[in-house]
């Protein structure tokens, strides 16, 4: 069974700095993906980025990136300079393609509030 | 190109009514997944299907079903509403991985 631990439930940061958001996973899986989503307060849920098991570099989107540590079998969010739009809850979730691509486990989530 | 689509975006039912939330997505995307989020916890997994015909349970398929007659739709019919299941439901259909999954807006549901 997979499952994914996100520790912190909320998180203030200021705008323009830098906040990393903390994921562990647990599988025995050797092949899965990890997955970083934001749902504003509007409710929609947003893809962010993606990090394969077996990709040998840590993932990149833009202002997001994702510290991948396979060994430690963590995949935290890295947001530099934070802007007023990022408040918003961020989710981590996995997926297995030996269980199925079809199923997304999710964490808690963690609520980012960035302020001026 | 409107990506995954759920109605209705919101509805009441009282206790012991049926209904189906609708869910289509115009991508020909093999694998739709429902979910249901609750204040506090992440999104759990309702059922799932892994192209047509195809469907299978995940962590909570308790009081559900589901069917996938095409590619496109991806229907979840709730048999007897019971308050429990008052929640936020979210369809999604995934293209391939380094794509994520595409979520609909969401249905807003509330069990009397």
């Amino acid at each position: 069974a997979q499952k994914i631990t996100q520790t912190q439930p909320g998180m203030f940061v200021q705008e323009k700095e830098a906040v990393t958001l903390d994921c562990t996973y647990d599988t025995s899986d050797p092949s899965y993906g990890l997955f970083w989503y934001k749902q504003p307060s509007s409710g929609e849920m947003i893809f962010l980025i993606y990090q394969g098991s077996y990709d040998q570099q840590n993932a990149t989107e833009g202002r997001y990136s994702l510290n991948f540590q396979k060994a430690r079998k963590s995949a935290n969010l890295v947001i530099s300079a934070s802007q007023l739009g990022d408040s918003a809850m961020y989710f981590c979730a996995m997926s297995a393609p030996t269980d199925s691509w079809g199923k997304l486990q999710f964490g808690a989530g963690t609520q980012v509030v960035v302020t001026p | 190109n409107a990506g995954v689509t759920q109605t209705p975006k919101f509805q009441v039912l009282k206790t012991g009514q049926s209904m189906t939330l609708q869910c289509a997505q115009d991508m020909n995307h093999e694998y739709m997944s429902w979910y249901r989020q609750d204040p506090g916890m992440g999104l759990r997994l309702i059922h799932y299907s892994v192209g047509a015909g195809i469907t299978d349970q995940g962590e909570v398929p308790n009081g559900y079903n589901v069917s996938r007659s095409t590619t496109e739709d991806f229907p979840l019919r709730l048999l007897s509403a019971a308050p429990s299941q008052t929640s936020v439901y979210f369809c999604a259909a995934l293209k391939g991985a380094n794509y994520g999954y595409t979520f609909g807006s969401g249905t807003r549901l509330t069990v009397v």
